[in-house]
This record gives structure tokens, sequence and C-alpha cells, in this order.
């Protein structure tokens, strides 16, 4: 089964270091998405990219985050600095035209 | 302190019944529709979805209905098994692929 890869499992570090979480989408999938899930807030878009180029990044706090695709096979997602408010569950999905998006078992991030 | 969080709607069901799980969604516009299954510490996994030119879809086991009319859309899981406990969601498609998902529903399977 091809499955949507993401690291670190887990993150644990303390407030003002950079984060950096890693995704490698299912191969042949061109579109990506990071998620990040909260108990207060549920699931919550960020940013996705379509063949790289970044389509839309609303959802995400410009001061601090930064999504990038370096290639076909990896995307990052940096939090500099880190505030204990970033704790949470971030997801990455893969999806290929109007197929549904695929997801990873997330990073889970705490931010001491 | 406790932290507060999201009061996730719960539906408790035994096992072998059938669940009906309900969503209401926002947007008259959304085309697409999906329902995904999380369980503990994993992230959400596709069941099944339906697109707005359709109003029922029948997968293994799962049904999903869409009632365009009063904008809602339900997943019907039949004889349910331990297995099918987890946190479920619905989302919508409102444009260019994004997704707005639902609260999600805990659903718990009694022996």
């Amino acid at each position: 089964d091809a499955r949507v890869t993401q690291t670190p499992r887990d993150k644990v570090t303390e407030m003002g270091q950079e984060v950096t979480m890693r995704c490698q989408p299912i191969l042949g999938h061109n579109t990506v998405f990071w998620y990040r899930q909260t108990m207060m807030q549920g699931l919550e878009l960020l940013a996705y990219f379509r063949n790289r180029a970044p389509l839309d990044d609303s959802g995400m706090p410009k001061d601090r985050f930064s999504a990038e695709m370096p290639d076909a096979t990896l995307a990052t997602l940096k939090i500099q600095p880190s505030e204990p408010r970033d704790s949470a569950v971030y997801f990455c999905a893969s999806g290929l035209g109007n197929q549904p998006q695929h997801f990873g078992d997330g990073t889970r991030l705490s931010i001491l | 302190g406790e932290s507060v969080g999201l009061h996730l709607p719960t539906l408790s069901v035994q096992e072998g019944d059938n669940s009906i799980i309900n969503c209401a969604y926002s947007n008259s516009a959304s085309d697409y529709f999906i329902w995904y299954k999380q369980e503990s510490g994993k992230g959400p996994q596709f069941i099944i979805d339906i697109r707005s030119n359709m109003d029922k879809r029948q997968g293994q086991r799962v049904t999903v209905l869409l009632n365009k009319t009063v904008k809602h859309l339900s997943l019907q899981i039949a004889a349910t098994q331990p297995g099918d406990s987890a946190v479920y969601f619905c989302a919508e498609n409102q444009g260019a692929q994004k997704l707005v998902f639902g609260q999600g529903t805990r659903l718990t399977i009694n022996p």
C-alpha cells in the first residue's frame, strides 16, 4: 500500500527553537497539503501545493511558519521561532486530480 | 489545569448493530464530500466519497447519503464491528481540492 510518510513522529522542544517537519507524498501525487489538528480547532488546512507550487497558505501564520517543496518527493513545514501555542499534531496529505487526499500519521509537536 | 477542547459528539452502538453518523455542511456550492475515519494516534483514513450529482453511494459495509436540499450528509455503517471504533469526519470540497472538515463524531462500540 502506498503511504504518505511523515517525520519525525514526535517532537518535543523548547520555545524559540526551530522545528522542521518533513513529508514524503505518495509517488505520483501532485498535490500536497499541510494540516494542523488541535482539540480546540479540530483539523485546519495550513497550506497546499500543486506540482510543487504553493497554491494557498492563507491558513498559516506567515511570520513564523513556512512551507516548501524542494522536490516532488519532499515537502517541509518549518516553524521559527516555535511557541507553546504551536503544540499540535501536524498532518501531511497528498492527492492527485479529483481523487481523495491520503493522510500520513502526523507529527506530534510539543513546545515547552 | 485541565484544558478545554472540542466536545465531540459521541455515538455508542452495540456490536452488530448499524451506525448512522450525521454531518451538516455549510457551502451549498460544495461539489464533493468525503468521509474519513481517524483511529487513535493515526491520520485520517479515507472511507468513502460522493459527488454532488449523486445522492447515495455504497461501499463495503458503508453507505453515504447526500441531501443537498438541507445540506446534510450521513454515513451508515452496517453490522458495526469493534474495529469501527474511531472518530469519523466529514469533509466538503470548497473548490480547488480545499477540504473543510467537520468537528468529528466519536463512535464507540459496545460488546
